[in-house]
């Protein structure tokens, strides 16, 4: 299994671009999360996904949206680029069971936005 | 809103030694809570994790206590390697929210 894959690795934008983060997992899990992580700081919830088609808010939503048409897939969209947006973007998956919660991360997505 | 802390921002320790990394919560309804240890340029790797129903957990070369009474966390690591020297990260989870705290860097010295 190829685990959690994200693309692209870097980016740069300017201020009112727009970009889709693209995140797959192989691993048939149901959960999906997206966090952001700011330079020496913890990550922050941005959005997360318990299935195909139903996504919720995380603690730092504005600014983003995201969808999840199949199990595989969760694309995070930034419509509006702004530099409060430059960070590292994490993906995850979990497979939620009666006892097991852990997340599985991808490598992250540097975003840079002038 | 609710939130994770930690005791200590950077942690030096000699190799070979154990190292204690240190995190407190606040959420007393979180009933899972993970460690992660994440490299420079990497996103986060699982180490070990705990329920609350738990209040010590061994794995290889690491131990999480739990002190639900005081809301703290701790990662212990026996013989300190230098692969060890990374950032670690507790996390508190509470039906589908995962919150992080900060993060130690830990520094492991020759």
């Amino acid at each position: 299994n190829a685990g959690v894959t994200q693309t692209p690795k870097f980016r740069i934008l300017k201020i009112g671009q727009s970009m889709t983060l693209q995140c797959t997992q192989d691993m048939n899990h149901n959960y999906m999360y997206w966090y952001r992580q700011d330079p020496g700081m913890g990550l922050k919830l941005i959005y997360y996904s318990v299935g195909a088609g139903i996504t919720d808010k995380g603690e730092v939503p504005n600014g983003y949206n995201v969808s999840r048409s199949t199990t595989e897939d969760f694309p995070l969209r930034l419509e509006l680029a702004a530099p409060s947006q430059t960070s590292v973007y994490f993906c995850a998956s979990s497979s939620k069971t009666g006892k097991d919660n852990e997340q599985f991360f991808g490598p992250g997505t540097r975003l840079t936005v002038l | 809103g609710e939130s994770v802390g930690l005791h200590l921002p950077t942690l030096s320790v000699q190799e070979g030694d154990n190292s204690i990394i240190n995190c407190a919560y606040s959420n007393s309804a979180s009933d899972y809570f993970i460690w992660y240890k994440q490299e420079s340029g990497k996103g986060p790797q699982f180490i070990i994790d705990i329920r609350s129903n738990m209040d010590k957990r061994q794995g290889q070369r690491v131990t999480v206590l739990l002190n639900k009474t005081v809301k703290h966390l701790s990662l212990q690591i026996a013989a300190t390697q230098p692969g060890d020297s990374a950032v670690y990260f507790c996390a508190e989870s509470y039906g589908q929210n995962f919150v992080f705290g900060p993060g130690t860097r830990l520094s492991v010295l020759p």
